[in-house]
């Protein structure tokens, strides 16, 4: 079993639409919960970041954690074609050579449709 | 500032051959990371750098080698490649792990590894 799971979509919506996308995980250890989003043949950039259960807003998109349940989603409002990427759940943990490293989800594939 | 670069963008190898990925990053951080990137599998980490002259494995480390000669570089080598490294390679490197919102990691473009 994957430490982070995370549906690979695709999903398609229609523009003006509310995304939802969301991630479980089994390890308590994870301390920092992140949304990358990563662009065609592009790298991951930083969307969201949050370090604690609740929800946290920027702009049109809203992050939430819910470490009881082990699940973070991200809630995209409004959605504009300019969405359309692939969003990646990050999960921070301790490394044991020092640092920390990020567990990340599988990604999923999103498309905004006009 | 450039950020995270990575040299080559694309590259073709035959079972057997030699390459290295050349990541390098102008930001002065600290930490430095390898991950792959392949379908169905997410990001995983292969090696990583804590700081100038160190080196760690990763979850995915076997086949590759890596090398920090100097604090904004971050060498990954493949001395004999297989399929099986056919991927994308990013590199990422952050500023103070476990600090937020220190620890963001930014990732390069990406190299594309084919191996026939």
């Amino acid at each position: 079993q994957k430490e982070v799971e995370q549906d690979p979509g695709p999903l398609s919506v229609p523009e003006g639409a509310i995304v939802s996308l969301n991630c479980t995980y089994s390890n308590s250890a994870f301390q920092y919960f992140m949304w990358y989003r990563q662009y065609s043949r592009k790298g991951p950039e930083l969307l969201m970041y949050t370090y604690s259960s609740g929800n946290k807003e920027d702009g049109r998109f809203t992050a939430q954690v819910d470490k009881s349940s082990k699940y973070i989603s991200l809630f995209i409002r409004d959605s504009q074609p300019s969405d359309s990427a692939t969003y990646l759940c990050a999960m921070s943990g301790a490394l044991t050579g020092g640092g920390n490293k990020l567990t990340f989800g599988t990604g999923t594939q999103l498309k905004v449709e006009l | 500032n450039a950020g995270v670069t990575q040299t080559p963008k694309f590259r073709v190898l035959k079972t057997g051959q030699s390459m290295t990925l050349l990541c390098a990053q102008d930001m002065n951080h600290e930490y430095m990371y390898w991950y792959r990137q392949d379908p169905g599998m997410g990001l995983r980490l292969i090696h990583y750098s804590v700081g100038e002259g160190t080196t760690a494995k990763g979850e995915v480390p076997d086949g590759y080698n890596v090398s920090r000669l100097k604090k904004q570089n971050f060498l990954l080598g493949l001395e004999s490649a297989a399929p099986s490294q056919t991927s994308v390679y990013f590199c990422a490197s952050t500023q103070d792990p476990g600090r937020p919102p220190r620890d963001e990691q930014y990732f390069g473009p990406g190299t594309r590894l084919t191996v026939t």
